[in-house]
């Protein structure tokens, strides 16, 4: 009965360097979703992957952000370069299916310093 | 686009005092719209959904929340605030129909008095 799980909790990084966070859905659901949540803010969208596809990445804010989600199931969000501004907590939430509701993850507390 | 407007950003009120959270949203179409709540340090947390059914929605832990299109609004009621209720609290709409690619509001973090 686990829910969304997201790791690490937190993540401290040096500006410019790479990382790489991990969210596991909710076992059986096709539909994963990543946001980004600013501090004083709420959630933005990211990037939706249905299956193994990224379905939509319009919310990615540049190319230092790129997602995968290789055999349908586990997906990576990768910050290449980071800079100060990409400190936020990010979330992740999936769906049995498109449409369905969704469930988030607690999210990771990303810190560039 | 579609967008929502939370018109209060911290709202207190006293244990046992109705909660009221306003919420305007602006859609070209009709749209899905959902309230979400966020614990400190627990995940975000679906309150209720409208999808057209009916324009009172019923949610978990009493919360109700009223469509109305004529002002285009989707404000959040509790009859009797319990200290639990404590959060901060996410109107939201559903930028193409049918799907999850949500827009959230700012947020209204909801202080209770003992």
């Amino acid at each position: 009965g686990a829910g969304v799980s997201q790791t690490p909790s937190n993540k401290v990084t040096e500006k410019g360097k790479y990382v790489e966070l991990r969210c596991d859905p909710i076992s059986g659901h096709t539909a994963l979703y990543w946001y980004r949540q600013s501090l004083g803010q709420g959630p933005e969208f990211l990037i939706y992957f249905q299956g193994t596809g990224a379905a939509d990445d319009s919310g990615l804010p540049n190319d230092r952000f790129f997602a995968v989600r290789p055999e349908g199931s586990v997906s990576t969000l990768k910050i290449q370069r980071t800079e100060r501004g990409d400190s936020a907590v990010y979330l992740c939430a999936s769906s049995l299916e498109f449409g369905s509701p969704l469930h988030f993850g607690n999210g990771t507390r990303l810190t560039v310093t | 686009a579609q967008s929502v407007t939370q018109l209060d950003s911290h709202v207190s009120v006293s244990e046992g005092t109705p909660v009221l959270l306003r919420c305007n949203y602006s859609s070209s179409y009709s749209p899905s719209l959902f309230w979400y709540v966020q614990h400190p340090n627990k995940g975000l947390q679906l309150l209720l959904k409208y999808t057209s059914a009916a324009t009172l929605v019923k949610g978990i832990n009493g919360f109700e929340a009223e469509f109305k299109k004529s002002e285009t609004s989707f404000h959040l009621t509790k009859p009797s605030a319990h200290m639990s209720d404590a959060a901060e609290y996410f109107c939201v709409v559903s930028e193409i129909q049918g799907a999850q690619k949500l827009v959230f509001g700012q947020g209204t973090r909801l202080t209770i008095n003992p």
